[in-house]
């Protein structure tokens, strides 16, 4: 069983507040390391696709950096604000049968952002 | 973007009764679709893979007979829960990945099933 963690569980911030959290994974058999959003009653949004160590992405006030030998991947938001509210999700690939690969999730950093 | 379709959104029926919740793929060809299931509290958990004109992967302690996966189409992917139980109450979610590609691309995903059995 893989072992993927996202730390904190949960996060409160006030608008124009930065942020970040970290998600770990397994350091060995490494093929990408995947960031969703996930907002309430909607469908999870795949933020970013990282596979290469030192990668850094950026999508509008959102960042992501991975380093694959130490297994984590923090994911920054800047100067955060309400429709930032979400549950974030790391997910690990690894190989299922063939080259069907399958996600191993975290359980989630659930962002809250007030005004 | 992708578009995945998922339905019904919610469901509540009586035990014993069995329920099929589709997958669709809108807007493109899906070779692979995964069906997950979310507890209250927990990350989504794969059940099963499902591939277009075979037989699904179940997860390690999924049973095969209690969630029938049907594939039969590179745009439809069908979870039914036969014969359920109020332990079978859950979130249920399906995803997809466009065919041909690479692995590493990212999975779409529907807006999930709640479904509750009384």
């Amino acid at each position: 069983i893989l072992n993927v963690e996202q730390s904190p569980q949960s996060l409160h911030v006030q608008e124009g507040d930065s942020t970040n959290f970290t998600c770990s994974f397994p350091s060995s058999n490494f093929y990408a390391l995947h960031w969703y959003r996930w907002e309430t009653a909607k469908s999870p949004e795949a933020l970013f696709v990282m596979t290469l160590n030192g990668d850094e992405k950026k999508k509008g006030r959102i960042s992501a950096t991975l380093n694959t030998k130490e297994g984590y991947s923090y994911l920054y938001i800047k100067g955060s604000q309400p429709e930032d509210s979400a549950t974030y999700l790391c997910a690990f690939p690894s190989i299922n049968t063939g080259t069907a690969s399958k996600l191993t999730f975290g359980t989630g950093t659930r962002l809250q952002v007030t005004l | 973007g992708a578009v995945v379709s998922q339905h019904p959104s919610r469901v509540i029926c009586k035990s014993g009764t069995s329920v099929k919740i589709e997958c669709r793929s809108l807007d493109f060809q899906a070779t692979t679709m995964f069906w997950y299931r979310q507890f209250p509290k927990q990350s989504l958990m794969l059940m099963a893979t499902s591939n277009e004109g075979s037989k699904a992967t179940y997860e390690q302690g999924v049973e095969k007979d209690k969630f029938l996966i049907n594939h039969a189409s590179l745009t439809l992917s069908t979870l039914t829960v036969t014969s359920a139980h109020p332990e079978d109450s859950s979130f249920y979610i399906c995803s997809a990945r466009r065919r041909y590609l690479d692995s590493n691309q990212p999975q779409h995903f529907g807006d999930g099933t709640r479904l509750s059995i009384l």
